[in-house]
């Protein structure tokens, strides 16, 4: 059973344009919701996450949506650049108990120059 | 700065053989854990390690052991290789909401 969904499996955006990527989730005991990303060649590495006490968290140009009701959040890279191209996987976690992330399947993003 | 290095970036070997993939991390981390990501399948857990000789499965522990004698170091061992089991390999070691990942090890069963 997976616990996290993510789509789209892939993507392409235009420069400067928005790129968006969704994820539910099932286990309504999961309480925080990181984004990994991961560039050809190298691990996976946080990018930013938020807690489902908040709607929305921006750094940067990446914006996290959170609908707690719909047990949904979504990545929103706005301005798109090329070195934005990579792979971006949601999770999903029991935030301070040491336990394990849940991953969803990633998203492969391509940015055309 | 934090650190996961993994022994290997590429490795081929042949079916039957036996195979370690060793991980290391200087964070003091208890929990650390072995992926293996193919394409459209996303990240899966094969093993995971909460403290020294200890572990627990994953989600696809077949075919597949591990060994955690010190805290800074957790190996991922193949007993017997097959095709399938031809993968990138991450290890990661968390502290309590970030993973950690080294940059993987390519392996290919021929």
């Amino acid at each position: 059973q997976q616990q996290v969904k993510q789509s789209p499996q892939s993507l392409i955006v235009q420069k400067g344009g928005i790129s968006i990527i969704n994820c539910a989730y099932e286990n309504t005991a999961f309480d925080y919701f990181p984004w990994y990303q991961q560039f050809p060649g190298k691990g996976p590495a946080l990018l930013i996450a938020i807690r489902p006490d908040v709607s929305e968290k921006k750094e940067g140009r990446f914006t996290i949506s959170f609908n707690k009701s719909a047990k949904q959040f979504s990545l929103h890279i706005m301005d798109s650049q090329p070195g934005d191209s990579a792979t971006y996987f949601c999770a999903a976690s029991l935030d301070f108990r040491d336990d394990k992330i849940i991953f969803g399947k990633g998203t492969r993003l391509h940015i055309l120059p | 700065d934090v650190k996961v290095t993994q022994s290997s970036r590429y490795l081929v070997k042949r079916t039957g053989e036996k195979v370690f993939l060793e991980c290391v991390q200087d964070m003091d981390h208890e929990n650390m854990f072995w992926y293996r990501q193919d394409p459209g399948l996303g990240l899966r857990l094969i093993y995971f390690s909460y403290d020294v000789k200890m572990k627990e499965k994953g989600d696809i522990p077949e075919g597949y052991s591990v060994s955690r004698e010190k805290k800074e170091r957790f190996s991922l061992i193949l007993e017997s290789a097959s095709t399938n089991q031809t993968s990138m390999y991450l290890c990661a070691s968390m502290t309590s909401s970030e993973q950690f990942f080294g940059p993987g090890t390519r392996l290919t069963v021929l």
